[in-house]
């Protein structure tokens, strides 16, 4: 299996521009994440989904974004519009079950300059 | 959810000598799981332990759990210099896994 893959791997845009961020899942996985990872906050969890349905998005910092999952093979983290405080390392991940270990793709690194 | 606090932040070795991080949470758990992250990369799952479970053993790698005290640890034995990396306790009860800051272990070759 090719892991968790994650499009872009680097994205730079500007200010007020939207943004979507892509996860392949590992097939098969029920669960799937999405985390962000800055210096000053470390790794902080926005969504996760069970079976394509949004589970918590406590996470998600405010109604710039958004997180989809149309299907079991594809996820989406969109941020519109994007702000140059969003910019940091994206990462998706998944697992089989509830009480499994978790799968982390490479990571989206964002720039909003 | 709750998240784990590692312990030491930070870490420096010799290479060969063995590494020790510690971990604590406060609530109950199914299992506490162990990641590494090397600089610019992803998480890298190392090892799961369960609740019903005092030591797990992968490699070069020792786990133990501790209920009663809410704690874990993580051994390396005979460091190497691709150890290096920041490594995160992740304790899961039944919900979502969070995370904390890490122990950012340097081996000196």
């Amino acid at each position: 299996d090719a892991g968790v893959i994650q499009s872009p791997r680097h994205e730079v845009t500007e200010m007020g521009q939207e943004v979507t961020l892509r996860c392949k899942p590992i097939s098969g996985h029920d669960y799937l994440f999405w985390y962000r990872q800055t210096m000053m906050r470390g790794l902080e969890l926005l969504i996760y989904f069970n079976n394509n349905v949004p589970i918590d998005d406590s996470g998600m910092p405010e109604d710039r974004f958004s997180a989809k999952m149309p299907n079991a093979s594809f996820s989406t983290l969109k941020i519109q519009p994007s702000e140059p405080r969003d910019s940091a390392v994206y990462f998706c991940a998944t697992k089989p079950g509830r009480y499994d270990e978790q799968y982390f793709g490479p990571g989206t690194r964002l720039t909003v300059t | 959810s709750q998240q784990g606090e590692e312990d030491p932040q930070a870490l420096s070795i010799q290479e060969g000598e063995n590494a020790t991080m510690n971990c604590s949470y406060k609530t109950s758990i199914n299992n506490l799981q162990w990641y590494r992250q090397n600089s610019g990369r992803g998480l890298v799952h190392l090892i799961l332990i369960r609740s019903n479970e005092r030591e797990k053993h992968s490699g070069r790698l020792r786990v133990t759990l501790d209920t009663s005290k809410k704690s874990s640890s993580l051994l390396i034995t005979a460091s190497r210099a691709a150890d290096t990396a920041s490594y995160f306790c992740a304790p899961f009860g039944n919900e979502k896994l969070t995370f904390g800051t890490g122990t950012r272990l340097t081996i000196i070759p």
